[in-house]
């Protein structure tokens, strides 16, 4: 199986800040990546997918990007609502495997 | 607009069986391929089972490979996931989710989930 490494597994930032959440893969997933949002007590949302396409609906300040094995997502301009966990997930092999989560709050 | 609701969750003792349904509406349902993802409480997300559109071919994890089986109702927009042999580490926030409309197995639509606990 494909192991997803997510880091940092949290992160506390400042309303305005840019943030950035890094995913790597054990080995070559060729940009099936994608990124989702879960908000407390609510289900994950989809940000990112093909490792850099956003999403239908979602804010111009999350971008995606990376290659081979290492990924990143990026939130400018840092909002309240985007309090939440953010996982990566791979759909390059069966099985499909989620990186282990980052809990980003409010400094 | 896309809606996925679960339901069929519940408190069952260990070796008992349950089966969770979803019911999809928004689109066309018997053009997509659909997943069950699971979220353990405190815990991260796990992939469990998928089914092609016309259910031709089903993936399963490990973990639940030959306890649980994925099917579809296409006449009725529904995705089932029938449990058996439930073990305490099944207990976990039960998700249905849409394949993404482009290449690739991602999940571009959730629902709410369904609670499953498994505890005597």
């Amino acid at each position: 199986d494909i192991q997803m490494t997510q880091s940092p597994a949290s992160l506390s930032a400042s309303l305005g800040e840019t943030v950035t959440i890094e995913c790597r893969a054990s080995e070559d997933i060729y940009n099936g990546l994608a990124w989702y949002q879960q908000k407390p007590g609510k289900s994950p949302q989809l940000l990112i997918y093909n490792a850099n396409s956003l999403h239908t609906g979602v804010p111009s300040r999350f971008s995606g990007s990376g290659s081979g094995t290492q990924y990143s997502l990026k939130i400018n301009s840092l909002q309240s609502e985007d309090v939440a966990s953010y996982f990566c997930q791979q759909y390059y092999d069966y099985p499909w495997t989620f990186g282990g989560g980052t809990k980003l709050e409010l400094k | 607009e896309v809606q996925l609701v679960e339901s069929g969750g519940g408190l069952v003792k260990p070796g008992s069986s349950l089966k969770l349904s979803c019911v999809a509406s928004g689109f066309t349902f018997s053009s997509y391929g659909m997943h069950w993802i699971r979220q353990a409480p405190k815990k991260g997300l796990e992939w469990i089972a998928l089914i092609y559109y016309d259910s031709s071919n089903k993936y399963y994890a490990d973990s639940v490979k030959g306890r649980f089986t994925i099917s579809r109702d296409n006449s009725k927009n529904t995705l089932y996931l029938e449990m058996n042999s439930l073990r305490s580490e099944d207990t976990a926030m039960y998700y249905c989710a849409k394949k993404g409309d482009t290449y690739g197995w991602y999940f571009d639509f959730w629902g709410p989930g369904t609670m499953v606990t498994v505890s005597s």
